[in-house]
């Protein structure tokens, strides 16, 4: 079965550059969460997305963004990188309303800023 | 604020044992609670899942025991196995806000052979 695709799987950056991660959604899964995990932390909510619309968020920097497009695959855009967002980004994918609440993940993307 | 406590951080077992990690939650507007399973270098994967109105649910080796009065639920994992070894993380999802997902902070398992 298709799973949650993240690319790319590991990115290094300097600070103060800019990083974008993709994430592939399940097919027909209709929302998409992204999630910042830093060493033996526990996943923190980032954002989501319901049906292409910005559905709920967490503790994203002013410094991020994300959509979510037509073909329902998100990207999350990080400028002025800092050392404190070398992390494992997640993005997770569900579908609402047949069985909710079961999130999937993707393998993730490793950032390292420098 | 963290919404989910889980307990305790890391757990040593050994082969063959019983391992339990416990999760405490305070909002009572909580109607799912997960857990995840992940390994090193990979994204979490759902394990077994349990909703409020049902205070046990086993899956093979593993029991997800729930208490709503105490709000704790727990992870039994029965005859613990060395593939075991990872780290485990209780979630609750609040469906009013969003379908939005709070995560404990994770328990480090290791099953000594």
């Amino acid at each position: 079965a298709a799973g949650v695709i993240q690319s790319p799987r590991h990115l290094i950056k300097e600070k103060r550059e800019t990083a974008t991660l993709k994430c592939y959604p399940i097919p027909r899964h209709d929302t998409v969460y992204w999630y910042q995990q830093g060493p033996g932390q526990d996943p923190q909510f980032l954002i989501s997305f319901y049906e292409k619309m910005q559905s709920d968020k967490g503790s994203i920097p002013d410094r991020f963004s994300a959509q979510q497009f037509s073909d329902y695959h998100s990207e999350l855009n990080m400028s002025s990188l800092e050392l404190g967002d070398s992390a494992l980004y997640f993005c997770a994918s569900s579908l609402s309303g047949i069985t909710p609440g079961e999130l999937f993940f993707g393998e993730g993307s490793r950032l390292t800023v420098l | 604020q963290q919404q989910v406590k889980q307990s305790p951080q890391s757990l040593i077992v050994q082969k063959g044992g019983i391992s339990i990690i416990n999760c405490a939650y305070e909002n009572t507007a909580f109607d799912y609670f997960p857990w995840y399973q992940q390994f090193p270098g990979k994204g979490p994967a759902l394990l077994i899942a349990i909703r409020p109105d049902v205070s046990e649910k086993k899956e093979g080796r593993f029991t997800i025991s729930f208490n709503k009065s105490a709000k704790q639920f727990s992870l039994h994992i029965m005859d613990s196995q060395p593939g075991d070894s990872a780290t485990y993380f209780c979630a609750a999802r609040m469906w009013d806000t969003g379908n939005q997902f709070y995560f404990g902070t994770g328990t480090s398992l290791t099953v000594i052979p």
